[in-house]
């Protein structure tokens, strides 16, 4: 398997402008989680879902963040305006269960908002 | 809610030393104590996991123990590596990922 993958793997932007990072989870995952990563806060679980249903999302920052998953091979996260505090690297992980507890990162995208 | 620090935030060891990385937990409920290891550019990998039922795990080089009554567990390094360097960080759910915290992690760096 080609494990997590994430695009883009880098993202410059600008104040204002709309930001959607995208991730394709290991097949036969059934939880999706999205991280931010920040030397400041470390490691912040922001939402995750169960066989594509949104479960918890009490981790997004604000309403500027968004996050959808239209099937089980692929979930978005969107971020419409971006401003330059949302900077960070932005990590998908997938698992095969909720207490199974490995979880299977993306390398990450990491994101500069100008 | 569950509130995981980890210390020491940088660690400098000489390859074939041992090294150590301790975490303390606030949560008596949690029971599931992963280590992930990070490097330059990539996402966290797990490479040890220990359960509240158990006292301490080993698995080559690495080992990780586990104090429920002082609610603190460590990672053991031993025969460190150039390659072990990397960013570490240990976590604390109650078993689900839903509610995993992980610390502030530790930077490692092995020197030859």
């Amino acid at each position: 398997d080609a494990g997590v993958i994430q695009s883009p793997r880098h993202e410059v932007t600008e104040m204002g402008q709309e930001v959607t990072l995208r991730c394709k989870p290991i097949s036969g995952h059934d939880y999706l989680f999205w991280y931010r990563q920040t030397m400041m806060r470390g490691l912040e679980l922001l939402i995750y879902f169960n066989n594509n249903v949104p479960i918890d999302d009490s981790g997004m920052p604000e309403d500027r963040f968004s996050a959808k998953m239209p099937n089980a091979s692929f979930s978005t996260l969107k971020i419409q305006p971006s401003e330059p505090r949302d900077s960070a690297v932005y990590f998908c992980a997938s698992s095969t269960g909720q207490n199974t507890g490995e979880l299977f990162f993306g390398e990450g995208s990491r994101l500069t908002v100008l | 809610g569950e509130n995981v620090e980890q210390h020491p935030s940088t660690l400098s060891v000489q390859e074939g030393d041992s090294a150590v990385i301790k975490c303390t937990y606030s949560d008596s409920a949690s029971n599931y104590f992963p280590w992930y290891k990070q490097e330059l550019g990539k996402g966290p990998q797990l490479i040890i996991d220990i359960r509240s039922n158990v006292g301490e795990k080993k698995d080559q080089r690495i080992a990780v123990t586990l104090n429920k009554t002082a609610k603190h567990f460590s990672l053991h390094i031993t025969e460190t590596q150039p390659e072990d360097s990397a960013v570490y960080f240990c976590a604390a759910s109650e078993g689900g990922n839903n509610d995993m915290r992980f610390g502030a992690g530790t930077r490692l760096t092995v020197k030859p």
